[in-house]
């Protein structure tokens, strides 16, 4: 089952900051929040991860709250090219490996 | 890199036939997984190896469905014999084992139409 929530879909206006929140309330400690998006057509694609501190790379920012029951994915220049379905992931430890556990993600569209 | 190849993009067949999907990962990862996509379920994780070893196939569907990976560089996911339903977007994403990022790159999909 999944472990995170997130809105169905979201609208957001080229050029402003899009901010994607995410419910994870039960997480666990050694739990990672990963974020993926993909595109129409296209396989998942690798956004930034994080455990408890806030993480920024070329991409995006992922701001996790001190609890960890929530994170928000911030791009923070939204381009039409960033109409995608994002999903936000909790990475669970299984014996030899890691397993993403995949909800149903938000649907970013992106306006002119 | 060319990323994880995966063949074919687009698969049409008839109820009842064999169908072989195919996967190259990305030289040097040690981790393959084969996803399954629909509308009704999203993505849903069907089997992983680890340095060519399945490791978790529960997610597997049914008997009719097998995956192999017979070196590190192939991997199969076979059908037989298909069914309409197994229609969907059939994914391979491939990782480093373990690691501190273990993020998983993925294909661009087989589309798979079972009439």
């Amino acid at each position: 089952d999944a472990k995170t929530t997130q809105p169905t879909s979201m609208d957001c206006a080229e050029g402003r900051a899009a901010n994607l929140p995410c419910n994870h309330s039960t997480i666990s400690g050694n739990e990672y929040v990963y974020w993926y998006r993909q595109i129409h057509s296209q396989g998942p694609q690798y956004i930034i991860h994080g455990l408890k501190n806030n993480e920024t790379n070329e991409m995006a920012s992922l701001i996790i709250t001190e609890d960890r029951k929530s994170s928000t994915l911030i791009l923070p220049h939204a381009t039409l090219r960033d109409t995608a379905v994002y999903y936000c992931i909790v990475r669970v430890a299984l014996d030899s490996n890691y397993q993403l556990i995949w909800g149903a993600g938000t649907k970013l569209i992106i306006k002119p | 890199d060319a990323g994880v190849i995966q063949s074919p993009r687009h698969e049409v067949t008839e109820m009842g036939q064999e169908v072989t999907l195919r996967c190259k990962p990305i030289s040097g990862h040690n981790s393959l997984f084969w996803y399954r996509q629909t509308m009704m379920r999203g993505l849903e994780l069907l089997i992983y190896f680890n340095n060519n070893v399945p490791i978790d196939d529960s997610g597997m569907p049914e008997d009719r469905f097998s995956a192999k990976m017979p070196n590190a560089s192939f991997s199969t996911l076979k059908i037989q014999p298909s069914e309409p339903r197994d229609s969907a977007v059939y994914f391979c994403a491939s990782s480093p084992l373990m690691g501190a990022k273990n993020i998983q790159y993925f294909g661009a999909g087989t589309r798979l139409s079972v009439l």
